[in-house]
């Protein structure tokens, strides 16, 4: 079946560590983006690919990062600079031809900062 | 800048109720409308979307109107079930220098007891 995954479910930091969050998609999709869900505050886009070795900044990128090394994979990584990175975070695809694309999202990555 | 705005929730209703989840937009330009769910612990998925004005979307019992001149997309559903319970988002997608970036509204939560 195609879609995307996000592992791991469930991630405990300690404050100071860096980590990665991964996110595979097998639908062939061209564009990615990872978001951010706070409680009562919706989605804030973090960050945005929309070809292999391309990304944009989102509305709250500062103190995280990402690569675009192939296709299917766009992994966010939290750095330690990031001051408040307990959140859920979501990844989404989609196919970048025109304003009606459906986005596809992952089951999400729930980061606890401890 | 664009913008979506949905009510405030929770939303609490009995089974079988009928359910509206008013949605407003702004944008600078035609976007394409969509409603989005996410059920607990989820990501989230499309619900239904329009892409003109007077388009209906349709999924599951729920529809949807591309209201241009009050710029507005509510949802509806004449009967809603237990497993409706979910939060549901709004959201607009316009072309911005060949990207589509989708604008959420917020998310309100649905709440249906038996």
């Amino acid at each position: 079946d195609g879609g995307i995954t996000q592992s791991p479910k469930y991630l405990f930091r300690k404050e100071g560590q860096n980590v990665t969050l991964s996110c595979e998609q097998n639908l062939n999709h061209d564009a990615m983006y990872w978001y951010r869900q706070d409680p009562g505050q919706g989605l804030r886009l973090i960050y945005y690919s929309q070809i292999v070795n391309d990304f944009q900044k989102g509305d709250i990128a500062e103190g995280y990062s990402v690569s675009r090394e192939k296709k299917e994979s766009f992994p966010l990584t939290v750095t330690s600079a990031q001051k408040n990175p307990t959140a859920f975070y979501l990844c989404a695809s989609s196919t970048r031809t025109s304003s009606v694309d459906t986005q596809y999202f992952g089951p999400g990555t729930r980061l606890t900062v401890l | 800048g664009n913008s979506v705005t949905q009510m405030e929730g929770p939303v609490t209703l009995s089974e079988e109720a009928f359910l509206t989840i008013n949605c407003t937009y702004t944008a600078t330009g035609y976007p394409s409308l969509f409603w989005y769910v996410q059920y607990p612990g989820e990501g989230l998925q499309l619900l239904l979307k329009a892409t003109k004005a007077d388009d209906k979307g349709s999924n599951k019992g729920f529809e949807a109107t591309y209201r241009k001149e009050t710029t507005s997309f509510h949802l509806e559903k004449g009967s809603v079930q237990v497993s409706d319970s979910a939060v549901y988002f709004c959201a607009l997608s316009l072309s911005s220098g060949g990207s589509y970036i989708p604008t959420f509204g917020r998310g309100t939560s649905l709440i249906v007891h038996p």
